[in-house]
């Protein structure tokens, strides 16, 4: 079946600027997750949505950051006013239980 | 809080030949799982192995086996018969079995290179 799909692949935006990553993750997967990926600071957790239960946010760097899971499946994460340490891939991953979560391939953001 | 380290940034090893990768972890929970993720150049993450805590067997997947040692808190991976597809970074990662955390934590990354 189809694996987790993320997009754009790349981005690259101004500084200041709004963005907004998307994630379609595996279709029966109730759990989602977003990941920062960074030279600096290797793989972060961000923010996990499990069902119809509160997400968990309290990976997110700060309030320009936020995601939301429509309908269960889709998901957006929105960095607000963007600043050069905004730059990283970002990782989407989803899973049915707890024995593996699968990846997306990610979107690199670049902040000019 | 529960950490992850991989004490080795880059490793070598000749094609057809085995290598072992490191990974220790802290934690205070009993059960938990631990995995491998490989992530080649096109950056996708892709799941390698999985273990689980209470699971004496060590697993095994094709050429690539690890080694689960609870007690030492410790979990490497041996790949046999590397091949050149094998180069990677390699992460190490912990979930905890249960409750409202449900992200993995990973190590740092070891780069594996083959050579041919």
């Amino acid at each position: 079946g189809a694996g987790v799909s993320q997009s754009p692949s790349n981005k690259v935006t101004e500084k200041g600027k709004d963005v907004e990553l998307r994630c379609d993750p595996i279709s029966g997967h109730t759990a989602l997750y977003w990941y920062r990926q960074s030279l600096g600071q290797g793989l972060e957790f961000l923010i996990y949505f499990q069902g119809n239960s509160a997400p968990d946010k309290s990976g997110l760097p700060s309030d320009r950051f936020s995601a939301e899971r429509t309908g269960g499946s889709v998901s957006t994460l929105t960095i607000q006013r963007t600043q050069q340490e905004d730059s990283a891939v970002y990782l989407c991953a989803s899973s049915s239980d707890r024995s593996g979560q699968y990846f997306g391939p990610g979107t690199r953001l670049t902040v000019t | 809080a529960q950490t992850v380290t991989q004490s080795q940034p880059e490793m070598s090893v000749q094609e057809a030949e085995t290598v072992t990768l490191s990974c220790t972890y802290d934690t205070s929970e009993s059960d938990y799982y631990l995995f491998w993720y490989k992530q080649p150049p096109s950056r996708q993450m892709i799941l390698v192995i999985r273990q689980e805590a209470y699971k004496q067997q060590n697993a095994t997947e094709n050429r690539f086996s690890v080694n689960f040692q609870k007690a030492a808190k410790s979990f490497s991976l041996k790949i046999s018969d590397s091949q050149l597809g094998d180069a990677a970074m390699y992460f190490c990662a912990y979930l905890g079995y249960g409750g409202s955390q449900g992200n993995l934590i990973f190590g740092k990354g070891t780069k594996l290179s083959v050579k041919p």
